[in-house]
């Protein structure tokens, strides 16, 4: 059974600070990797797409690796802003099924 | 464009109560999904509509039932509720059920507490 990993649960750093946030999975039989960040009391919001047969995924500031044969993906997030503060989680498609991590909350301090 | 929309976005009910949780999406798109998610862990599939007129079980369909109205609607039952079914509840649209699976599309939610 795939099961998803964030870590940490949760990160506090300076604003302008490079920072990565962690995702593993158990199966590395996937078709692809989502990461999505969520706003409190709001829906979530695709940020990036890695095709199971990708490396990596750039947007903006934004850029997702994926190493399937360790089961792992990460996302980097370059100059974080206050803006970034929210929590973000990863899925995987996993038998036409999205399995997706617990998340992590993420504040950027001014 | 409203994207996807969820009614209502609060709920409160006793025990035993049932409920329909609304939503629809303007993208034209064939699949929709319903997920519920608890504090601390990963949203869960409750249950899918790969197309109009098909719905299929996710991980965690026990105690809800979902009806695919139309190309735009999906809506989630609760027929007696329970307070394991608080939680909040999270509808999505995606274009393309078929690998690779396609973006999914969010709405804002529906907050619900069985008391």
């Amino acid at each position: 059974k795939q099961e998803v990993t964030q870590i940490p649960a949760a990160l506090s750093v300076p604003e302008g600070e490079n920072l990565v946030l962690n995702c593993s999975f158990t199966d590395s039989a996937i078709y692809n990797l989502q990461w999505f960040r969520q706003d409190p009391g709001k829906g979530l919001t695709s940020l990036l797409l890695i095709q199971s047969s990708q490396r990596e995924q750039t947007s903006g500031r934004l850029n997702a690796s994926l190493d399937k044969s360790s089961g792992r993906s990460t996302l980097y997030i370059a100059a974080s802003q206050p803006g970034d503060s929210a929590t973000y989680l990863c899925a995987v498609d996993s038998n036409y099924q999205l399995i997706w991590g617990a998340g992590t909350k993420l504040i950027i301090k001014p | 464009n409203a994207g996807v929309t969820q009614t209502p976005k609060f709920q409160v009910l006793k025990t035993g109560q049932s409920m329909t949780l609304q939503c629809a999406q303007d993208m034209n798109h064939n699949s929709m999904y319903w997920y519920r998610q608890d504090p601390g862990m990963g949203l869960r599939l409750i249950y899918y509509s790969a197309s109009e007129g098909t719905t299929d079980k996710g991980e965690v369909p026990n105690g809800y039932n979902v009806s695919r109205l139309n190309k735009r609607e999906f809506s989630l039952r609760l027929e007696s509720a329970a307070p394991s079914q608080t939680s909040v509840y999270f509808c999505a649209s995606g274009s393309n059920i078929a690998a690779p699976w396609d973006e999914q599309y969010f709405g804002p939610g529906t907050r619900l507490t069985v008391t």
